[in-house]
Order: C-alpha cells, then structure tokens, then sequence
C-alpha cells in the first residue's frame, strides 16, 4: 500500500529536549515536504527537499532542522523545542513528474510545556 | 495580504442541500488549483485538481477564474459524509503549494 509514514503519532515533551519526528513514504517520490498546521491558519510550510541531499527552507523554517540521507526518509529535528511550536506536524510527498498531488501522513501532534 | 483566503464557514447544511464556496488567491502567476478534503484534524487528501475550463467529479464541481484570481468549490446533493473542512491549494512556484486555513462544511440529517 502507497503511503507516508510519521512516527510518532504523539508527543509530549518539555523545553529544550532535542526531539525527531520520523517520516517515510514507499512511493519512491522525490520531493518531500514537512508542514504545521495550526488553529485559523493554513498549512504552513516548514523545510522541503527536492531530492536526496537536497533541501531548502519553507516558509516557517526557524527552530527547526531537516535532512534528507535516503530517498525515502525526511526526519524533522527539532533541537531545542520551545511552546511556540506546539503544534499538528504534517510530512507529505510527491512526485515531480505530473500534477503535484501531495500525499500526507497521519500527523504528528506535539506538545511542548 | 494571505497568499490563499478562504471563508472559514462554517456552512450549515440539510442533506440534499448545494453549497457552494471561494477561495481567493494573490499569486496572479499560479498555474496549480487543488482542493484538498480533510476530516477533523486528520491528514489532508486530494480531493480534485481544478482545471482552467472548470470540471466535475461526480457531485463536485470545480472552477477557476484566472481573471479574478478565485476558485470554488460547489457540492450537489450532499451527504452527512461530506462533513468536512475543505481546503483550498495553489502552487507558488514550481512545487511549493499555498494552502488556505480551510472551509468548514456541516451537514446534518
């Protein structure tokens, strides 16, 4: 089955406690993409990656790091979580060829105290 | 001014009912419409890519207008299944997309 996976689901961490949110999709897409999505407000782009090595910052980029080692892997770091970035994580992936359809995984919803 | 505007509703609906609604977008360069589905915080999904001569998808119905820069979104007949938030998408450039904060839609029995 053609999907994206994140990991994890759920996460309650304090200040400053480095954290990874694991993403992978089985769809063989070059393009990758880590969203948020808070309360009032769209989807807002976080980091993307075009291809493997390759990434570039969204448009919400701060407090946060990514990489992209392997085709299928997209991590998203966050080395110091603060409250601000509590929040409803999206990883999504597509292929450049076509109709820029992006597929998303189930989420990742954080809470930073 | 937001790149993807949308009224946040909610619309309230009878099953059966049409609803219609908008989304404005400021990028007059955009090539790229989509509407995207998504129920109660889950991940968003395709609902249907929005071509410049309008289409349909069974009870969905999709157009664009490039002049004034809008797309909308109209649902016939709908079903309680249809209780979602719509969202509205538009490519900025090459494959970064802009999505609007939503449309929230109810229907009730």
């Amino acid at each position: 089955e053609a999907q994206v996976t994140q990991n994890p689901r759920y996460l309650i961490t304090v200040t400053g406690k480095k954290l990874t949110v694991t993403c992978s999709q089985n769809m063989n897409h070059e393009y990758m993409s880590w969203y948020r999505q808070d309360p009032g407000l769209g989807l807002r782009q976080i980091y993307y990656s075009m291809n493997v090595e390759v990434t570039d910052k969204g448009d919400v980029p701060e407090g946060y790091k990514v990489s992209r080692k392997e085709k299928r892997n997209f991590p998203l770091i966050l080395e110091s979580p603060s409250p601000n970035q509590t929040s409803l994580y999206f990883c999504a992936s597509s292929s450049l060829r076509g109709t820029y359809e992006q597929y998303f995984g189930p989420g990742t919803r954080l809470t930073v105290t | 001014r937001k790149e993807v505007e949308q009224d946040p509703g909610p619309f309230n609906v009878p099953e059966g009912a049409t609803v219609a609604f908008n989304c404005t977008y400021s990028n007059s360069a955009s090539q790229s419409f989509f509407w995207y589905r998504q129920d109660c915080r889950k991940e968003p999904k395709l609902l249907m890519s929005v071509y410049s001569s309008g289409n349909e998808d069974g009870r969905f119905t999709a157009q664009l207008n490039r002049a004034s820069q809008y797309i909308s979104l109209l649902i016939r007949d709908s079903k309680l299944s249809d209780s979602a938030t719509y969202l509205c998408v538009v490519n900025k450039d090459d494959y970064k997309l802009s999505f609007g904060a939503g449309t929230t839609v109810t229907v009730r029995a």
